[in-house]
């Protein structure tokens, strides 16, 4: 029945150590979002794919990268973590972008915490 | 770029009573979606205005989007301690690909 997956839902790492967290979809959306949201704050965009478009924002340090190899999967690898990588860090799909009418699903998100 | 204002930050209210939270953003929008997130959970999309002017209802809640698409509102008529949470309010960033969310208006309700 889950629609957006995301595995692991709690994930312990050691500064610096490289880790990659999952997505998965059941919705056959087009888009699918990135976000890391840290505590008391809202949700902090990441990138996004449109279908194999990927979109990075600005702000988004090199040190974030992803991958989605079909339409049901995305991964998000943080190379090196930093203590200041500790956050919720959640997925989400919607059918089309912003400017229509595409409300966001999104998964249960995976807690990362850096040692 | 593109901002979006929440206010208040921070809720708290008696079960019964009424709440209110406000989303103003610098630009004009397409279209703004609310998203409500309970405590130690994920955002779950609540509604989406198009229209100026529109104003949507479900059960208690009451959604306004501004006649210059650049303001929303959420209301909650009688409270209860199920509407805790934080309502984000979200709109398309500058470029229409993606959703610029709000800081957010945490909501506490007291038994």
């Amino acid at each position: 029945d889950a629609m957006v997956i995301q595995n692991p839902r709690y994930q312990v790492t050691q500064f610096g150590k490289p880790v990659t967290l999952s997505c998965s979809q059941t919705l056959n959306h087009n888009v699918m979002y990135w976000y890391q949201q840290k505590s008391s704050q809202a949700p902090k965009l990441l990138f996004h794919y449109y279908d194999k478009d990927f979109n990075n924002e600005a702000d988004t340090p090199d040190n974030f990268q992803s991958r989605r190899p079909n339409t049901s999967f995305c991964f998000l690898d943080i190379r090196s973590p930093g203590l200041g990588d500790a956050a919720m860090y959640l997925c989400a799909t919607s059918r089309g972008l912003a400017g229509g009418l595409n409300e966001q699903f999104f998964g249960p998100g995976t807690r990362l915490t850096v040692l | 770029g593109q901002q979006v204002m929440q206010i208040p930050q921070y809720q708290h209210v008696q079960e019964g009573e009424d709440f209110t939270t406000y989303c103003n953003s610098s630009t004009t929008l397409s279209n703004i979606q609310w998203y409500k997130q309970r405590p130690g959970g994920h955002p779950v999309f609540l509604i989406q205005l198009v229209k100026s002017g529109e104003v949507k209802k479900q059960k208690r809640l009451t959604f306004q989007f501004g006649e210059a698409k650049k303001n929303s509102s959420l209301h909650i008529t009688a409270t209860q301690t199920t509407d805790v949470g934080t309502y984000f309010c979200a709109g398309p960033g500058n470029y229409g690909q993606n959703f610029v969310f709000g800081p957010g208006t945490r909501l506490s309700v007291l038994p």
